[in-house]
Order: C-alpha cells, then structure tokens, then sequence
C-alpha cells in the first residue's frame, strides 16, 4: 500500500532564516506530486504541483520555492522567511490518471 | 479565479443526519471531492463524484451534484460523535488533478 510522509510535523522559525520541508510517497512511481497551504481558519491554497523528476509548476507567486530531486521526493524551500509564510503545508500525491488525491500528515509553520 | 465556497459551521445532535453545502464556479470541473480533516491532522479523502452523476452514495455517506447550480452536498446519516472534524469541499479543475478547496465546514456533533 502507498503511504506518505512529511517532515518535520511542527517547526518554528524566525523570520529572514531559511525552509527546507520534505515529502516522500512509498508504494508507487511515476506520481503527481503537490504543495498545499492551508493558512489558520482557511481553506488550502495549492503552490506546486510537479508531474516528473525537475518538473516544477507555480501555481501562485510566492517567496517559495519546489524541487522534485528524486521520483517519490518533493521538497518545499525559502531562502527567507517572511511572517506570512505561516501555516499548514501539506504534501499530496496522485496517481498518473487517476481521480483520487491522498495527503500528509501535513508540517505546522510558525514564522516569527 | 475559480472558487469554491462552504457555510462555516453546522452543528448536529448525535443520530441525527448532517448535510454539508458546497457551491462551486468552474462549470468545467470534472471531479469533485469531501475531505475530513481532523485536528492537526492531514485530510482524509472521503468520497468523490464524477460531475457527470447526481449522486453517489457509500456507506453513511450520500454525495448530491446539482450540476446546473454547481451545487454539491455531503449527507452524513446517523452522524456520530467521531464525525466532528472540519470538511472541505474540493473541485478538481484543469489538467493534472489540481485541486481548489474550500474554506471548509466545522461539524460539531453534540449528544
């Protein structure tokens, strides 16, 4: 069965410093692979999506950055963070055609 | 842009039926979906619909498309005290399965 993970699950940080949150998916290949944020009290906003190996889509302008070193291997980065960079970042993958989209236990960003 | 938008809030007394509304935009969503997100947790994938049905139904879960209002809605029967969490409607729009959420909908669920 495929799972995924997230690390870490809380993090704080102070403001300026830098970000490096990971996401790995097991049991499958080939997936499409997401970044969400969900900002306190609101719904989830996707920032990535990436459909292979260095394959990385913007979906909203941002002080954030994506990577896809590996198949199964999403990383989300800042070189800088701002105090709106707060949140839930959850990683989700899909299957290639498929309708289902499966997320993380999701990482807790406070920036201050 | 394309959005989706929830009611915020729906309280229920235990046994009895919850029924969650969601209203969407985009008339060219393909799938639409009901995540479950408990407290700190991640989201739970609980159904979907192909917008070409009006309804789909699984377990104690009924799913209702109103295609032509691009409404959506959840029925949860018997709903228990382990139902309380936060749903959110999501529809699926453009290529590669990405999704727009709404801002959810807190179900409190009291004996």
């Amino acid at each position: 069965s495929q799972t995924i993970h997230q690390w870490p699950a809380t993090l704080v940080q102070p403001v300026g410093s830098p970000l490096s949150l990971e996401c790995t998916v097991e049991g499958t290949s080939n997936p499409n692979l997401y970044w969400y944020r969900q900002a306190a009290g609101r719904g989830l906003q996707l920032l990535f999506y990436s459909v292979g190996i260095g394959q990385i889509s913007s979906e909203v302008p941002q002080n954030l950055s994506a990577s896809r070193p590996q198949d199964r291997q999403f990383i989300l980065s800042s070189k800088k963070l701002l105090l709106s960079d707060s949140g839930f970042y959850l990683c989700a993958w899909s299957g290639r055609g498929a309708v289902e989209q499966f997320f993380g236990p999701g990482t807790r960003l406070t920036v201050l | 842009g394309e959005d989706v938008e929830q009611s915020l809030f729906l309280s229920v007394r235990e046994g009895d039926s919850s029924v969650i509304n969601c209203t969407y935009t985009d008339s060219s969503s393909t799938y639409l979906y009901w995540y479950k997100q408990e407290p700190g947790a991640g989201l739970q994938l609980l159904t979907y619909i192909f917008s070409n049905m009006d309804m789909k139904q699984d377990q104690r879960l009924t799913v209702l498309l109103n295609k032509k209002d691009k409404h959506l809605s959840l029925r949860i029967a018997d709903t228990q005290t382990g139902d309380s969490a936060i749903y959110f409607c999501a529809s699926a729009t453009g290529g590669y399965n990405k999704l727009i959420f709404g801002a959810g909908t807190r179900l409190a669920v009291h004996p």
